[in-house]
C-alpha cells in the first residue's frame, strides 16, 4: 500500500488549526492506520493509532479520522511544541508497513 | 518504564557488515513482537524487518531481502539487525520498536546511525 501525503509543507502561525492528509492507494485493513511525530535528534513520537485512538499522553488538540483509503490529523490549535514533521503508516495484514512520506508543519 | 536501547551502528564501506543490537527493559521482551525502522533524508521513515516473539516467523522490506536477518534472543531481552552486502542507500539512522498489540509502534529507541561510505 502507498501512501500519500499531502501537504509537503504547512506553513502556520502558534494557535492555528492544522489540517493534514494521508491518502492509501487501496483500503488500509481495519483502520489500522497512525500517526507520528518527529522532531530532529528524537526518536518518532507516536500519536494516534487505529485511525482515531489517540496514544498515551498525546494531548487533546490532535485528532485523527478518516476510513478507508483517506486519514486526516488534525491539531486544533498549533503549540510551539507541535512544529515538527509527521507521518501516516498503515499496519495492514501483511508487511511492508509503509508510511507515507511526511508533512513539515513549520511557523 | 518502557527502554529500547539501539547500539551497534558505524561507518562502514559499500559491500561491508555490520550488527544492530537493541536492548530491551521495562516489559517482558519475550512476548512482543519487535522491529527494525529506519530514517533517511530522502525516503523519511520505512519499516525495515520485524519478527515475531518465538523468532519462527521474520519479514523484510524488498529492498533488504537476502542481505538483511533480524534476529533476537530472548533470555538476553535483545533484538538483532545482521546487515550483509551494505549500499550507500542503506545509510540511515536505525530505530528497534515495539507494537505492544495495537497495530502500531509505540515503543521506540533513540536510534544508531549507519553511515555506508567508501
Amino acid at each position: 500500500i502507498v501512501l500519500t501525503q499531502s501537504p509537503g509543507t504547512l506553513s502556520l502561525s502558534p494557535g492555528e488549526r492544522a489540517t493534514l492528509s494521508c491518502r492509501a492507494s487501496q483500503t488500509v485493513t481495519s483502520n489500522f492506520l497512525a500517526w507520528y511525530q518527529l522532531k530532529a535528534g528524537q526518536a518518532p513520537r507516536l500519536l494516534i493509532y487505529g485511525a482515531s485512538s489517540r496514544a498515551t499522553g498525546t494531548p487533546d488538540r490532535f485528532s485523527g479520522s478518516g476510513s478507508g483509503t483517506d486519514f486526516t490529523l488534525t491539531i486544533s490549535r498549533l503549540e510551539p511544541e507541535d512544529f515538527a514533521v509527521y507521518y501516516c503508516q498503515q499496519f495492514g495484514s501483511s508487511p511492508p508497513y509503509s508510511f507515507g512520506g511526511g508533512t513539515k508543519v513549520e511557523i | 518504564e518502557v527502554r529500547l536501547v539501539e547500539s551497534g551502528g558505524g561507518l562502514v564501506q559499500p559491500g561491508g557488515s555490520l550488527r544492530l543490537s537493541c536492548v530491551g527493559s521495562g516489559f517482558t521482551f519475550s512476548n512482543y513482537w519487535m522491529c527494525w525502522l529506519r530514517l533517511t533524508p530522502g525516503k523519511g521513515l520505512e519499516w525495515v524487518a520485524n519478527i515475531n516473539t518465538d523468532a519462527s516467523e521474520t519479514s523484510y522490506l524488498d529492498s533488504v531481502k537476502g542481505r538483511f536477518s533480524i534476529f533476537r534472543d530472548n533470555t538476553e531481552n535483545s533484538l538483532y539487525l545482521q546487515m550483509d552486502s551494505l549500499r550507500a542507500e542503506d545509510t540511515a539512522l536505525y530505530f528497534c520498536a515495539r507494537d505492544p498489540y495495537i497495530k502500531a509502534f509505540q515503543d521506540w529507541g533513540q536510534g544508531t546511525l549507519v553511515t555506508v561510505s567508501s
